[in-house]
């Protein structure tokens, strides 16, 4: 199976900051990555697919980036409405897997 | 507005059987691709299955080969799992998903609880 690694684990931030999260896959996976935001109690929410593409609806303060094994999500002013879990996944080989999660905390 | 609405969930035995569903809304159900997904309590998502828009073509990740069976049925614009055998590790929210390789839209989740 693919290992997704995200890091941080935390991060604590500020409205207004800029943030960036890491994504690592143990093999390539080309760009077949999707980023998602989930908060307390509730099912995940699609920002990015295909490492760099943003979701239709979500804000332009989300951007992704990256191919092969390293990835980035990057949330260029962060509001109260992004202090969330955000998780990375796979899709370039069975079984999809997911990155543990990075939390943004305040 | 895209809608799905997850129920069946409950506590079981272990060794017991339950049938979760998900109701979709506000879409054109049967030209998607659909997927099950379960959050462990406190813990990181895990894809369970897919299964393509005529219900032919399906995936597992390895846990879940053998114990559970996707299904959808067009006409009642609805998505199953089937799930036996279930054990400790099995207990999770169980969401189910549009999509089959990424997830466009997500439930709200239905809780699995095994425990004696």
């Amino acid at each position: 199976d693919i290992q997704m690694t995200q890091s941080p684990s935390t991060l604590s931030a500020s409205v207004g900051d800029k943030v960036t999260l890491t994504c690592r896959a143990s093999q390539s996976i080309r760009t077949w990555l999707a980023w998602y935001r989930q908060k307390p109690g509730k099912g995940p929410h699609l920002l990015i697919y295909k490492a760099s593409s943003l979701e239709s609806g979500v804000p332009s303060r989300f951007s992704g980036s990256g191919s092969g094994t390293e990835f980035t999500l990057t949330i260029s002013s962060l509001q109260p409405d992004d202090f969330a879990t955000y998780y990375c996944q796979q899709y370039n080989t069975y079984p999809w897997t997911f990155g543990q999660g990075t939390k943004v905390e305040i | 507005e895209v809608r799905l609405v997850e129920s069946g969930g409950g506590l079981v035995h272990p060794g017991g059987s339950l049938r979760l569903s998900c109701a979709a809304s506000g879409f054109t159900f049967s030209s998607y691709e659909m997927s099950w997904v379960r959050q462990a309590p406190g813990k990181g998502l895990e894809w369970i299955s897919n299964i393509t828009t005529n219900g032919i073509i399906t995936h597992y990740a390895e846990p879940m080969k053998g114990r559970f069976t996707i299904s959808r049925d067009n006409a009642k614009n609805s998505l199953y799992l089937h799930m036996n055998s279930l054990r400790a590790e099995d207990t999770a929210s169980y969401f189910c998903a549009r999509g089959g390789s990424y997830f466009q839209f997500w439930g709200q989740g239905t809780l699995v609880s095994v425990s004696s």
